[in-house]
């Protein structure tokens, strides 16, 4: 089945590089995502890498994908005040054509000034 | 562009009760999911809908029952609300077949007293 783990809590000081790291099972999973969560919001979709790709880059953003470790990770560069929030790993999984997302437990990420 | 809507915001019910939630996907989207978020906890898969039909279904009772319309949008009904109902509730969509953009609404916050 699928499980994906996750540190619990991440404290960086604010111009510092974070670098938040997450492990999952389902080998098969096509789409690795990255969410963010703030206080009492829903989930924004900060970036998903497909399965074929290593890397990917977006903005202060970069997502390392190891497929033999079943490892991936976010970095954010330049981590401001504003990125203190909650990020989840998701690994998604296929059951014909439908799909369903499984979740880490979070981690949250403290930015100090 | 409105992205995922969600309908209410919160609400408070008591045990025993009913409840409808509401869900409007992002537009060009036709594939809603729903999600139970509890405090402190990763999002769990509650059940998928495409083409007004349940795909799949996660690891919750019969009490948890879904609807999708022509126009795409979804609704999550709970009967019997049991204390342990309390939970974000996540509504998902995306475009059939995948192509990676998975996005969320703020969620409906639901309080079982």
């Amino acid at each position: 089945g699928e499980d994906v783990e996750q540190s619990l809590f991440l404290s960086v000081r604010e111009g510092d590089s974070s670098v938040i790291n997450c492990t999952y099972t389902d080998s098969s999973s096509t789409y690795l995502y990255w969410y963010k969560q703030e206080p009492g919001a829903g989930l924004q979709l900060l970036t998903y890498i497909f399965s074929n790709m290593d890397m990917k880059q977006d903005q202060r953003l970069t997502v390392l994908l190891n497929k033999k470790d079943k490892h991936l990770s976010l970095r954010i560069a330049d981590t401001q005040t504003g990125d203190s929030a909650i990020y989840f790993c998701a690994e998604i999984a296929y059951t014909g054509t439908a799909s369903k997302l499984t979740f880490g437990t979070g981690t949250r990420l403290q930015v100090t000034l | 562009d409105a992205g995922v809507t969600q309908s209410p915001t919160h609400l408070i019910k008591t045990r025993g009760q009913q409840v409808t939630l509401r869900c409007s996907p992002k537009s060009g989207h036709d594939t809603v999911s729903w999600y139970q978020q509890a405090l402190g906890q990763g999002p769990q898969f509650i059940f998928q809908y495409y083409e007004e039909e349940e795909r799949q279904r996660g690891n919750f009772p019969d009490r948890f029952s879904g609807h999708q319309f022509p126009n795409y949008s979804s609704e999550l009904n709970v009967n019997a609300l049991l204390l342990g109902d309390s939970a974000l509730y996540l509504c998902a969509s995306r475009r059939a077949p995948n192509t990676g953009e998975l996005f969320f609404g703020e969620g409906s916050r639901l309080t079982v007293l």
